[in-house]
């Protein structure tokens, strides 16, 4: 079945570091693959996606490339902010019918001033 | 913009008793879905639904119950409570058809059995 593996946290940063979190999946057809963001004491939100091959999401900052060769939608941004603490999860939707989303264990990430 | 609505936000439960936890979406979507939230785990998905009066199964179902009577609502029910249902538990709401499309999830309810 459809799995999401993304890197284990919490990963700690001082502000304007370079981030990468990791994400590689297991699908079988074309899924399309999402970057969640949780806040403290919040919901998910979406905050970016890729729908096909060789796809850029970006959004504040953030980039991910979906490399169907490698399985893989790493989480990139330059420079890192202290409001970019949060949870990052990992999610991808197969393209069964049903529009499940499939998620990653996520990561925390803290940025330090 | 409401968006998905859940109620409550948190709750404490007695082992045994039981609740209903509600879902409640205003942007017309076909496809609800319960899931959990716990330490580690990720969001594993209870129960969904694809359109008013039908549910279905997701990957940790045992213990809840859910309903969709209503295509803005989706009910998701515990009728007897057990620890190890202690966790963060989030709706979400998607259009159908369309693989592409994101899912818009509720805040949160934050349940304790004690």
């Amino acid at each position: 079945g459809n799995s999401v593996t993304q890197m284990e946290g919490p990963v700690t940063l001082s502000e304007e570091a370079f981030l990468t979190i990791n994400c590689t999946y297991t699908a079988t057809g074309y899924p399309s693959l999402f970057w969640y963001v949780q806040y403290p004491g919040e919901g998910l939100q979406l905050l970016l996606k890729a729908t096909k091959a060789d796809d850029k999401g970006s959004n504040k900052g953030f980039e991910a490339t979906y490399r169907k060769e490698t399985t893989s939608f790493h989480l990139e941004k330059g420079s890192v902010q202290v409001s970019d603490s949060a949870v990052y999860f990992c999610a991808l939707r197969g393209s069964s019918n049903t529009g499940k989303l499939i998620f990653g264990q996520g990561t925390t990430l803290q940025v330090k001033p | 913009n409401a968006g998905v609505t859940q109620t409550p936000k948190f709750r404490v439960l007695k082992t045994g008793q039981s609740m209903t936890l509600l879902c409640a979406q205003d942007m017309n979507h076909e496809y609800m879905y319960w899931y959990r939230q716990d330490p580690g785990m990720g969001l594993r998905l209870i129960h969904y639904s694809v359109g008013e009066g039908t549910t279905a199964k997701g990957e940790v179902p045992d213990g809840y119950n859910v309903s969709r009577l209503k295509k803005q609502n989706f009910l998701l029910g515990l009728e007897s409570a057990a620890p190890s249902q202690t966790s963060v538990y989030f709706c979400a709401s998607s259009y159908p058809r369309n693989a592409h499309t994101e899912a818009f999830f509720g805040q949160g309810t934050r349940l304790t059995v004690v």
